[in-house]
């Protein structure tokens, strides 16, 4: 199965600034079926991006995503409060087996 | 407005059984290849398994493997779990989700939680 490692684990941020999160794949993500989501305390994930850079519905244009491959990356351009949550990327791309990372918490300062 | 709502979800004992479903409205539920995705508490997502949209193939984690099956009933648009010899590794909140191979889960119901517990 493709493994998925996210980093770093925890981000503290303050609001306004950009950041970076970083997902490494074991082996190539077939397609670029490469997915982030966003998770707050208490909620269901909510789907961020997809094709490893096209925005889902709703989603404010201050997050984006690239990549290709093995290394994938969301940047949040300009941090809002609502922002902070766990966000996990994860690849639909292999047919016996879809797979999380482990998450990256992003905390606003 | 698409909608999941899971149920089905409780207490059980280790080795006992239980049944989750989810049902789906606001699309055309046929069309679409539905998963199970769990979070155990503190933890991350865990992709669970999934199911094509006309039943013709299922796919499970080696973690659920031989004890969970999953199956869908087009006719009332809605998505089951079965599950068996549960341990306290298994409890949960499982969701269940819209997409599986090639297509993102775009849409999530709120969670069921399954408590594995003496």
């Amino acid at each position: 199965e493709i493994v998925l490692t996210q980093s770093p684990g925890t981000l503290s941020v303050s609001a306004g600034e950009g950041t970076t999160l970083s997902c490494r794949a074991s082996e190539s993500v077939t397609g670029n079926y490469l997915a982030w989501y966003q998770q707050k305390p208490g909620q269901a994930p909510r789907l961020l991006l997809f094709g490893a850079s096209r925005r889902a519905a709703d989603i404010p244009d201050r997050f984006s995503g690239s990549g290709s491959g093995t290394d994938f990356t969301l940047t949040i351009s300009s941090l809002e409060p609502e922002d902070s949550a766990i966000y996990y990327c994860q690849q639909y791309g292999s047919s016996r087996s879809l797979t999380f990372g482990g998450g990256t918490k992003v905390e606003i300062k | 407005q698409v909608y999941l709502v899971e149920s089905g979800g409780t207490l059980v004992k280790p080795g006992g059984s239980l049944r989750l479903s989810c049902a789906g409205s606001g699309f055309n539920f046929s069309d679409y290849y539905m998963s199970w995705i769990r979070q155990a508490p503190g933890r991350g997502l865990e992709w669970v398994s999934y199911i094509t949209s006309s039943s013709s193939a299922m796919y499970y984690a080696d973690s659920v493997k031989g004890r969970f099956t999953i199956s869908r009933d087009n006719a009332k648009n809605s998505l089951f779990l079965e599950m068996n010899s549960l341990t306290a590794e298994d409890t949960a909140v499982y969701f269940c989700a819209r997409g599986g191979f090639r297509y993102r889960f775009d849409y999530w119901g709120q969670g069921s939680l399954v408590t594995v517990s003496s």
